[in-house]
């Protein structure tokens, strides 16, 4: 049974650039939420999607977007990179039905470099 | 204030000590209570859950909550150069618009030595 997956695992990026990761969640899981973590930090929320739409927004601005397919799979888009977006974002799937806190699976992320 | 304070480190112990890691919370509608391991450059992996007050014990893992001040502890017993890690603390709401979400604490970094 597959775990989280996360594609790149590593990107480097130009400021000003736009750069799109991709996560596949556990199979059964129906709901993604995608973190990012600074270095020397805890991971901070940036939204949740189920059903194809954005259900929770942390506060993150409207450079960061998302995308959630029919298949459950999702995708983050952030344009018009900073330097201070660099840091590990990471993807983690859930169940919707019968939610627990426990319930999450964290992929093992995407470092992105923004020089 | 931040939601969650977890005290970074670092902290370093030889082998077969008892490890106290704890964190402190603001929101009182916080339900589920976990510890995540991360190692280095990798996704957190879920070590412990408490839902509500309590303590939970597994193996040499141990989880205490305590929702009228707001803390929460996990002690490691017999530490062991293998659970050199980053510890990071996590809470989530059991409803409310907040749900589905956790707030993490920063981690602490700990180092057994052998």
């Amino acid at each position: 049974d597959a775990g989280v997956t996360q594609s790149p695992t590593h990107l480097i990026k130009t400021r000003g650039q736009q750069v799109t990761l991709r996560c596949s969640p556990k199979s059964g899981h129906d709901t993604v939420s995608w973190y990012q973590q600074a270095l020397g930090q805890g991971p901070q929320f940036i939204f949740q999607y189920y059903e194809e739409e954005e259900r929770q927004r942390g506060n993150f601005p409207d450079r960061f977007s998302g995308h959630q397919f029919p298949n459950y799979s999702s995708e983050l888009n952030v344009n018009a990179l900073l330097l201070g977006d660099s840091a590990l974002y990471l993807c983690a799937s859930s169940l919707e039905r019968g939610w627990v806190g426990y319930g999450y699976t964290f992929g093992s992320g995407t470092r992105l470099t923004v020089v | 204030q931040k939601e969650v304070e977890q005290d970074p480190g670092p902290l370093s112990v030889p082998e077969g000590a008892i490890v106290s890691l704890n964190c402190t919370y603001s929101n009182s509608a916080f339900q589920y209570f976990m510890w995540y391991r991360q190692y280095s450059r990798k996704g957190p992996e879920l070590l412990m859950y408490t839902y509500s007050s309590g303590n939970k014990e597994d193996g040499r893992f141990t989880a205490q909550v305590d929702k009228s001040s707001k803390y929460i502890s996990l002690f490691i017993r017999d530490s062991q150069p293998s659970d050199s890690a980053t510890y990071l603390c996590a809470m989530s709401a059991q409803r409310g618009s907040t749900l589905g979400r956790l707030y993490f604490g920063r981690g602490t970094q700990l180092t057994v030595w052998p």
